[in-house]
This record gives structure tokens, C-alpha cells and sequence, in this order.
């Protein structure tokens, strides 16, 4: 069974601070990972995505990629109240490019 | 660029009804299509995807049937709702590895 692994939350962090969000897999041969933000009663939105081990920068947003631990996580710098939302975690396990195995996602409460 | 519409965006349908939800991507040709469903304390699961017209493939086991009978259209349908079949309709395609999703449809089964 392809699983994918997240804290639900809440995670409550105060306005400014590093959101540290988490997320784990159980494939070694996963090899696409994604980050969504769903704001309540809308659709995901792609926000990140890594493919290699190390650190990927997208403004506030860096994605941490570690395969041998089969870990990957989602740091916002400055966290904004507009950031409160639900993200989700996804891996592409193999087979057509839109076939991800999705977490159930952590909440995450920025407070002014 | 590439939009995604899904209508409708909110339906409440008795157990035992019919449903039709619609899905249309404009700006884009022979595009992958896929159907999530987002239920109640579980995460997003893929049902059905797609790779061209009459081509579909099934993830899931259900009472759901998916059709895609023009290059931009993808429908998802039941002949009989259940209770479980509650949850939150989600569209998608991809572009370059990635995913996108519609606005979705919200089904509340009664």
C-alpha cells in the first residue's frame, strides 16, 4: 500500500514566523513531490514542487527533499495570516503524470 | 493559458438519484483528465483518469462511471447514488508533470 503521511494539525504559528510542514512516503522509488495550499471550501492549489534531494527556493517557500528518509517538507518564511489554509502533501508513484497519492493534510493557523 | 470548468458547483441529490458532473478545459488540446474526490476526513483519492477521447481508466471500484466523448470533455456519472458517494468532485489535468485542479463540485448525498 502507497501511503502518504502528515501531521492533520492544527499547526499554529504566529504572524512572521517559519511554518515547518512535514510529510512522509512509503516508496522508495517515488520520484515527484508536490506541495498544495487549499484554502476551506476550494480547490487545491499547486504551490511547489521537487523532484531532487536538497532544498528548492520559491520566494516565502522552500521545499526539502530527502529521499533516504523518504521525507519531504514544506518551510514558509514570514508566515502570513493569508497562509492559514490546509496543505497537502502529494508523490507521484509511477503510471500517468496526474496519478499522485495525496496526505490528508496538515492545517496550518498563522496568527497576527 | 489553460482554464478548467466544472459545473455544477454545488448539488444536493437524494440517495438512489442520478448524477452528471461536467468538466471542459479550454486552451489546450488532447489534454490527460482526471477525477478526485475529496471525501470527509480522507484525502484526495483519484478515480478516473484519462488519455483521450473514449480512453478511461479506473482507480477505484465504486458505483461511478467516467466518459470522455470529445478531446476537452470528461464526465463523471452514477445511475444510483449512495450516501458514501458524498464528497467534494475535483477535475484536473497536467501540464509539464504537474497537476491542476478545477474549481470543483461539492455532492451532498441525502
Amino acid at each position: 500500500q502507497k501511503e502518504v503521511e502528515q501531521n492533520s494539525g492544527p499547526l499554529s504559528v504566529p504572524e512572521g514566523a517559519i511554518a515547518s510542514l512535514n510529510c512522509t512516503y512509503s516508496d522508495r522509488g517515488s520520484q515527484s513531490f508536490f506541495w498544495y495550499r487549499q484554502y476551506s471550501g476550494k480547490s487545491p492549489e499547486l504551490i511547489m514542487f521537487i523532484y531532487s534531494n536538497g532544498d528548492k527556493e520559491d520566494g516565502r517557500f522552500t521545499a526539502q527533499l530527502n529521499k533516504a528518509s523518504q521525507y519531504v517538507s514544506l518551510l514558509i518564511r514570514d508566515s502570513q495570516p493569508s497562509d492559514s489554509a490546509t496543505y497537502l502533501c502529494a508523490v507521484h508513484y509511477g503510471g500517468s503524470q496526474g496519478n499522485l497519492i495525496f496526505g490528508k493534510g496538515t492545517k496550518l493557523s498563522v496568527k497576527p | 493559458s489553460q482554464t478548467i470548468h466544472q459545473w455544477p458547483a454545488t448539488l444536493v441529490q437524494p440517495v438512489g438519484s442520478p448524477l452528471s458532473l461536467e468538466c471542459t478545459v479550454e486552451g489546450t488540446s488532447n489534454p490527460n483528465l482526471y477525477w478526485y474526490r475529496q471525501a470527509a476526513g480522507r484525502g484526495l483519492q483519484l478515480l478516473f483518469y484519462s488519455v483521450g477521447i473514449g480512453q478511461i481508466s479506473s482507480e477505484v471500484p465504486q458505483n461511478l462511471s467516467a466518459s470522455r466523448p470529445q478531446d476537452r470533455q470528461f464526465i463523471l456519472s452514477s445511475k444510483k447514488l449512495l450516501l458514501s458517494d458524498s464528497g467534494f468532485y475535483l477535475c484536473a489535468w497536467t501540464q509539464g508533470g504537474e497537476l491542476f485542479f478545477g474549481e470543483g463540485s461539492r455532492l451532498t448525498v441525502l
